[in-house]
Parts: C-alpha cells; sequence; structure tokens
C-alpha cells in the first residue's frame, strides 16, 4: 500500500542552524509524484514543491532544498540557516492516482513534521 | 487575486445538528478535494470531484454528504450521522489530474458542543 513516513515528529533548532526534515514513501508504481507542504500556525497548507518520480535532481530554492533518492525512496527536505518564520508543521505527501480512466489523484500525507525555530 | 476561499473559518455545532462548510475557487480548476485533518495528524481524503456533478467517496466519507452544482463550489455537509467531526477541514483544489498540484484553502475548524 501507498504510505508516507516523517519519522521526526517535532524538532528545534536555534536560529541560522541548519535542518533537515527526512520523509519515507512507499509505493508500486513506477510513476508518481511527491509534495512538500507547509502549515503555519494559521493553518492554511502552503505548497513548497513537487517531484516526479523521473526527475532525480535535487533542487534548490533559495534557503531550501530537497534531496530526491529513488533508491532509499527518501524526498528529504533541508531548511538553511533557519529563521524564526520557518516555524511550522511540514508535510511529505504521495500523489496516488485515485481512477485510471480518469487520472484523478488523491494525496497521501506523512503525520507530518513540527518545526520550531527559536531566536 | 485567484486563490480558494472557505467558510466560515470557526464552526460550532451541537450534537445532532447538521452543518455545510462552503468552499470556493477562482482558479479555473476542474477537480476539488475535501480533507480532514485530526491533532498531530496528517490529512485524510473526505470526498473528491473531478468534474461538475460528478463526485466520489474519499477513504473517510461515512457521515459526510458533497454536492458540485457548480465548477468554483464544493460545499462538505457534516451530517449527524459523523460521529466525531470535531477536526480541522480543508479543501483544495487541482488542475485536474494526480499529476497536479493540489491547491488549498485556509481552513475551517468545526467543534461540536
Amino acid at each position: 500500500a501507498q504510505k508516507v513516513t516523517q519519522a521526526q515528529t517535532e524538532i528545534s533548532v536555534v536560529e541560522k542552524e541548519d535542518v533537515t526534515l527526512d520523509c519515507v514513501y512507499e509505493t508500486r508504481d513506477t510513476t508518481y509524484y511527491l509534495f512538500w507542504y507547509k502549515q503555519p500556525p494559521s493553518g492554511e497548507l502552503v505548497f513548497l514543491i513537487r517531484r516526479n518520480s523521473f526527475d532525480e535532481q535535487n533542487e534548490i530554492s533559495g534557503r531550501y532544498s530537497w534531496n530526491f533518492q529513488k533508491s532509499t525512496s527518501s524526498f528529504n527536505f533541508t531548511i538553511t540557516a533557519s529563521q524564526v518564520v520557518d516555524s511550522a508543521v511540514y508535510f511529505c505527501a504521495l500523489s496516488e492516482a485515485l481512477r485510471q480512466e480518469s487520472n484523478t489523484g488523491k494525496l497521501i500525507f506523512g503525520q507530518g513534521t513540527t518545526l520550531q525555530v527559536k531566536p | 487575486d485567484g486563490g480558494i476561499t472557505q467558510s466560515p473559518k470557526y464552526l460550532f455545532r451541537k450534537e445532532g445538528q447538521n452543518v455545510t462548510l462552503s468552499c470556493e475557487q477562482n482558479l479555473n480548476h476542474d477537480a476539488m478535494y475535501w480533507y480532514r485533518q485530526d491533532p498531530g495528524q496528517g490529512l485524510r481524503l473526505i470526498y473528491y470531484s473531478q468534474i461538475v456533478n460528478d463526485f466520489q467517496k474519499g477513504d473517510i466519507a461515512e457521515g459526510y454528504s458533497v454536492s458540485r452544482e457548480k465548477k468554483e463550489s464544493f460545499p462538505l455537509t457534516v451530517t449527524s450521522a459523523q460521529k466525531n467531526p470535531t477536526a480541522f477541514y480543508l479543501c483544495a483544489s487541482s488542475l485536474g489530474g494526480y499529476t497536479d498540484t493540489q491547491y488549498f484553502g485556509p481552513g475551517t475548524r468545526l467543534t461540536v458542543l
């Protein structure tokens, strides 16, 4: 069955430290999509990145970077020089096709990692 | 501005009452979704709709109902049959397929008194 595991429930760091959030997934599909979302205290999920299973290049966006490794089924997220505004719950998600004929999908979420960045 | 709106932000319900959560999007997306989030957990799919006048049950549809009469709107009714409705409800939309990114609204926090 498809599954996403975020083993770190809570992480606490001091501002300017680097931090890595782990994500491990399970899927039988050869084509799949992985996502990271940020949920600040306000509650809204903010999209951060989408990655398809055929693109294993690492991606960097400002202080954010993502390391996708199919060999270990992992899609880890690193924040460099963390800031207080990075404090949030971060979710990793796997997209699964619901109905082949319509290509409709659903997201399978991990449990989330709560990141607290202290000043 | 393009986006997804949900109302109300907070909702209180007495046991035995039905309540309806609103979700509207102006992104011209075909697909819309409802997820439920419980404390310390990830999101679980309640219902989804690929096109107008069509919707399907997700993983935890019991006690919920939806309609999709307009492309922009996908309201969720939490019925009295839902045994534990207190939760955070998030609506999302996407262009259509499972390859597309889902974008989320701000959520509605429902509390049963």
